[in-house]
Protein backbone atom coordinates (compact mmCIF):
# COMPACT_ATOMS: atom_id res chain seq x y z
CA UNK A 1 0.00 0.00 0.00
CA UNK A 2 1.53 3.28 -1.26
CA UNK A 3 -0.82 5.53 0.64
CA UNK A 4 -0.67 7.42 3.45
CA UNK A 5 -1.03 5.25 6.73
CA UNK A 6 -1.24 5.96 10.55
CA UNK A 7 -0.47 4.21 13.64
CA UNK A 8 -2.47 3.66 15.57
CA UNK A 9 -6.13 3.19 14.14
CA UNK A 10 -7.67 3.68 17.69
CA UNK A 11 -6.22 4.81 20.97
CA UNK A 12 -8.32 4.78 24.25
CA UNK A 13 -6.37 6.72 27.16
CA UNK A 14 -6.92 8.26 30.60
CA UNK A 15 -7.26 12.18 31.22
CA UNK A 16 -3.80 13.55 31.94
CA UNK A 17 -1.96 10.73 30.45
CA UNK A 18 0.41 11.02 27.49
CA UNK A 19 -0.44 9.94 24.08
CA UNK A 20 1.51 9.58 20.31
CA UNK A 21 0.43 9.44 17.21
CA UNK A 22 2.67 8.32 13.98
CA UNK A 23 1.75 9.30 10.32
CA UNK A 24 4.16 7.81 7.25
CA UNK A 25 3.05 10.21 4.26
CA UNK A 26 3.43 9.31 0.51
CA UNK A 27 7.18 8.42 -0.10
CA UNK A 28 8.13 10.90 -2.46
CA UNK A 29 5.42 13.51 -0.64
CA UNK A 30 7.76 16.30 0.57
CA UNK A 31 4.82 18.01 2.51
CA UNK A 32 2.79 17.02 5.85
CA UNK A 33 -0.12 17.78 7.36
CA UNK A 34 -1.78 17.22 10.54
CA UNK A 35 -5.61 17.79 11.23
CA UNK A 36 -8.40 17.30 14.27
CA UNK A 37 -12.02 15.98 13.30
CA UNK A 38 -14.53 15.93 16.04
CA UNK A 39 -18.07 14.45 15.01
CA UNK A 40 -20.15 16.15 12.56
CA UNK A 41 -17.13 18.35 11.45
CA UNK A 42 -14.88 18.55 8.92
CA UNK A 43 -11.12 18.45 9.67
CA UNK A 44 -9.94 21.11 11.36
CA UNK A 45 -5.78 22.53 10.32
CA UNK A 46 -3.48 21.88 13.35
CA UNK A 47 -0.18 22.20 11.83
CA UNK A 48 2.09 21.74 8.26
CA UNK A 49 5.61 20.90 7.50
CA UNK A 50 7.32 21.01 4.61
CA UNK A 51 10.12 18.36 4.56
CA UNK A 52 11.68 18.45 8.46
CA UNK A 53 10.58 22.41 8.95
CA UNK A 54 7.06 23.06 10.88
CA UNK A 55 5.73 25.76 8.87
CA UNK A 56 2.83 26.62 10.19
CA UNK A 57 0.73 25.33 12.97
CA UNK A 58 -2.87 26.40 14.05
CA UNK A 59 -4.46 28.03 17.18
CA UNK A 60 -5.84 24.69 17.83
CA UNK A 61 -2.23 23.44 18.77
CA UNK A 62 -2.14 23.96 22.14
CA UNK A 63 0.86 23.87 24.56
CA UNK A 64 0.20 20.41 25.36
CA UNK A 65 0.31 19.08 21.32
CA UNK A 66 3.55 19.01 19.83
CA UNK A 67 4.53 17.18 16.55
CA UNK A 68 7.86 16.49 14.68
CA UNK A 69 9.49 15.55 10.94
CA UNK A 70 12.73 14.75 12.11
CA UNK A 71 14.10 13.57 8.76
CA UNK A 72 11.43 14.86 6.81
CA UNK A 73 10.18 11.34 6.22
CA UNK A 74 7.00 10.24 9.24
CA UNK A 75 5.96 12.92 11.78
CA UNK A 76 4.73 12.49 15.41
CA UNK A 77 1.62 13.77 17.34
CA UNK A 78 2.28 14.06 20.71
CA UNK A 79 -0.36 15.52 23.54
CA UNK A 80 0.86 15.75 26.91
CA UNK A 81 -1.72 15.64 29.60
CA UNK A 82 -5.03 14.63 27.59
CA UNK A 83 -7.82 16.49 28.35
CA UNK A 84 -11.38 14.66 27.58
CA UNK A 85 -11.98 17.85 25.01
CA UNK A 86 -9.29 16.14 23.18
CA UNK A 87 -11.00 13.27 22.01
CA UNK A 88 -11.30 13.28 17.95
CA UNK A 89 -10.22 11.76 15.10
CA UNK A 90 -6.35 12.77 14.03
CA UNK A 91 -5.49 12.80 10.54
CA UNK A 92 -2.38 13.36 8.57
CA UNK A 93 -2.35 13.72 5.03
CA UNK A 94 0.46 14.38 2.88
CA UNK A 95 0.90 16.59 -0.61
CA UNK A 96 3.82 16.75 -3.49
CA UNK A 97 3.99 20.52 -4.56
CA UNK A 98 6.16 23.63 -5.03
CA UNK A 99 5.33 26.95 -4.47
CA UNK A 100 4.11 26.95 -8.09
CA UNK A 101 1.84 24.11 -7.66
CA UNK A 102 -1.71 23.50 -6.13
CA UNK A 103 -2.07 21.67 -2.79
CA UNK A 104 -3.78 17.91 -3.69
CA UNK A 105 -3.55 16.42 -0.26
CA UNK A 106 -3.91 12.77 0.34
CA UNK A 107 -5.08 11.89 3.56
CA UNK A 108 -4.36 8.72 6.15
CA UNK A 109 -7.07 6.40 7.74
CA UNK A 110 -6.53 8.78 11.09
CA UNK A 111 -6.14 7.74 14.59
CA UNK A 112 -9.42 7.66 17.23
CA UNK A 113 -8.59 8.83 20.18
CA UNK A 114 -10.90 8.21 23.13
CA UNK A 115 -9.73 10.42 26.57
CA UNK A 116 -11.94 8.64 29.51
CA UNK B 1 -18.13 1.67 11.51
CA UNK B 2 -17.91 5.24 13.71
CA UNK B 3 -20.38 7.76 12.18
CA UNK B 4 -18.67 10.59 10.66
CA UNK B 5 -20.83 12.77 11.73
CA UNK B 6 -24.12 12.35 13.67
CA UNK B 7 -25.96 15.66 12.45
CA UNK B 8 -24.79 16.84 9.06
CA UNK B 9 -27.82 17.70 6.43
CA UNK B 10 -28.82 14.74 4.95
CA UNK B 11 -29.46 13.70 1.10
CA UNK B 12 -31.16 10.82 0.01
CA UNK B 13 -31.39 9.72 -3.25
CA UNK B 14 -32.56 6.32 -5.21
CA UNK B 15 -30.18 4.36 -6.54
CA UNK B 16 -29.57 5.01 -10.32
CA UNK B 17 -30.90 9.02 -9.84
CA UNK B 18 -28.39 12.05 -9.98
CA UNK B 19 -27.13 13.88 -6.97
CA UNK B 20 -26.19 17.42 -6.45
CA UNK B 21 -24.24 18.24 -2.90
CA UNK B 22 -23.80 21.86 -2.57
CA UNK B 23 -21.28 23.94 -0.42
CA UNK B 24 -20.73 27.43 0.32
CA UNK B 25 -17.11 28.46 0.65
CA UNK B 26 -16.28 31.07 2.95
CA UNK B 27 -13.07 33.41 1.47
CA UNK B 28 -13.66 34.77 -1.49
CA UNK B 29 -9.64 35.14 -2.17
CA UNK B 30 -9.87 31.25 -2.64
CA UNK B 31 -8.90 29.79 -5.84
CA UNK B 32 -8.53 25.86 -5.41
CA UNK B 33 -11.51 23.96 -4.44
CA UNK B 34 -11.66 20.00 -3.87
CA UNK B 35 -14.59 17.58 -3.38
CA UNK B 36 -13.84 15.03 -0.29
CA UNK B 37 -15.17 11.63 -0.03
CA UNK B 38 -15.48 10.44 3.92
CA UNK B 39 -16.90 6.90 4.77
CA UNK B 40 -17.42 6.02 8.13
CA UNK B 41 -14.36 5.35 10.13
CA UNK B 42 -11.81 6.30 7.09
CA UNK B 43 -10.08 9.31 6.15
CA UNK B 44 -11.03 11.38 3.60
CA UNK B 45 -10.18 10.18 -0.16
CA UNK B 46 -9.83 12.79 -2.86
CA UNK B 47 -12.27 12.86 -5.58
CA UNK B 48 -12.49 15.88 -7.62
CA UNK B 49 -10.91 19.47 -7.55
CA UNK B 50 -11.30 22.59 -9.81
CA UNK B 51 -9.46 25.51 -10.13
CA UNK B 52 -10.52 29.16 -10.00
CA UNK B 53 -9.92 30.19 -13.45
CA UNK B 54 -12.83 27.45 -14.35
CA UNK B 55 -16.45 27.19 -13.17
CA UNK B 56 -16.47 23.57 -14.61
CA UNK B 57 -14.76 20.41 -14.48
CA UNK B 58 -15.70 16.87 -14.99
CA UNK B 59 -14.56 13.40 -13.42
CA UNK B 60 -15.84 9.93 -13.99
CA UNK B 61 -19.57 10.00 -12.89
CA UNK B 62 -18.90 13.59 -11.03
CA UNK B 63 -18.85 17.33 -12.23
CA UNK B 64 -17.96 19.99 -10.21
CA UNK B 65 -19.42 23.35 -10.55
CA UNK B 66 -17.85 26.74 -9.44
CA UNK B 67 -19.99 29.80 -9.05
CA UNK B 68 -17.51 32.74 -7.90
CA UNK B 69 -19.96 35.23 -7.83
CA UNK B 70 -22.41 33.89 -4.93
CA UNK B 71 -19.28 31.70 -3.64
CA UNK B 72 -20.89 28.22 -4.40
CA UNK B 73 -19.76 24.89 -5.42
CA UNK B 74 -21.42 22.12 -6.37
CA UNK B 75 -20.96 18.31 -6.94
CA UNK B 76 -23.19 16.03 -9.25
CA UNK B 77 -23.01 12.94 -9.17
CA UNK B 78 -24.40 10.50 -12.30
CA UNK B 79 -26.17 7.38 -11.54
CA UNK B 80 -25.33 7.41 -7.90
CA UNK B 81 -24.64 4.16 -6.48
CA UNK B 82 -24.98 2.70 -2.90
CA UNK B 83 -20.89 2.86 -2.78
CA UNK B 84 -21.45 6.89 -3.14
CA UNK B 85 -22.92 6.35 0.47
CA UNK B 86 -20.96 8.68 2.43
CA UNK B 87 -20.23 11.98 3.93
CA UNK B 88 -19.25 14.63 1.46
CA UNK B 89 -16.93 17.79 2.32
CA UNK B 90 -15.68 20.78 0.20
CA UNK B 91 -11.93 22.17 0.96
CA UNK B 92 -10.87 25.75 -0.60
CA UNK B 93 -6.93 26.83 -0.32
CA UNK B 94 -5.43 29.69 -1.44
CA UNK B 95 -2.80 29.56 -4.08
CA UNK B 96 0.40 31.21 -2.45
CA UNK B 97 -1.00 31.45 0.40
CA UNK B 98 -1.14 29.35 3.98
CA UNK B 99 -1.01 25.76 2.54
CA UNK B 100 -3.68 24.19 5.05
CA UNK B 101 -7.13 23.15 3.43
CA UNK B 102 -10.56 24.82 5.06
CA UNK B 103 -12.91 22.34 4.91
CA UNK B 104 -17.04 23.45 4.83
CA UNK B 105 -19.31 21.41 7.05
CA UNK B 106 -20.33 18.36 5.50
CA UNK B 107 -23.76 16.53 3.72
CA UNK B 108 -24.27 12.91 4.44
CA UNK B 109 -25.38 11.30 1.17
CA UNK B 110 -27.54 8.15 1.17
CA UNK B 111 -28.61 5.73 -1.35
CA UNK B 112 -31.56 3.84 -1.12
CA UNK B 113 -31.07 0.57 -2.87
Amino acid sequence: DTGVSQDPRHKITKRGQNVTFRCDPISEHNRLYWYRQTLGQGPEFLTYFQNEAQLEKSRLLSDRFSAERPKGSFSTLEIQRTEQGDSAMYLCASSQGTSASYNEQFFGPGTRLTVL
Amino acid sequence: GESVGLHLPTLSVQEGDNSIINCAYSNSASDYFIWYKQESGKGPQFIIDIRSNMDKRQGQRVTVLLNKTVKHLSLQIAATQPGDSAVYFCAENIFGGRRALTFGSGTRLQVQP
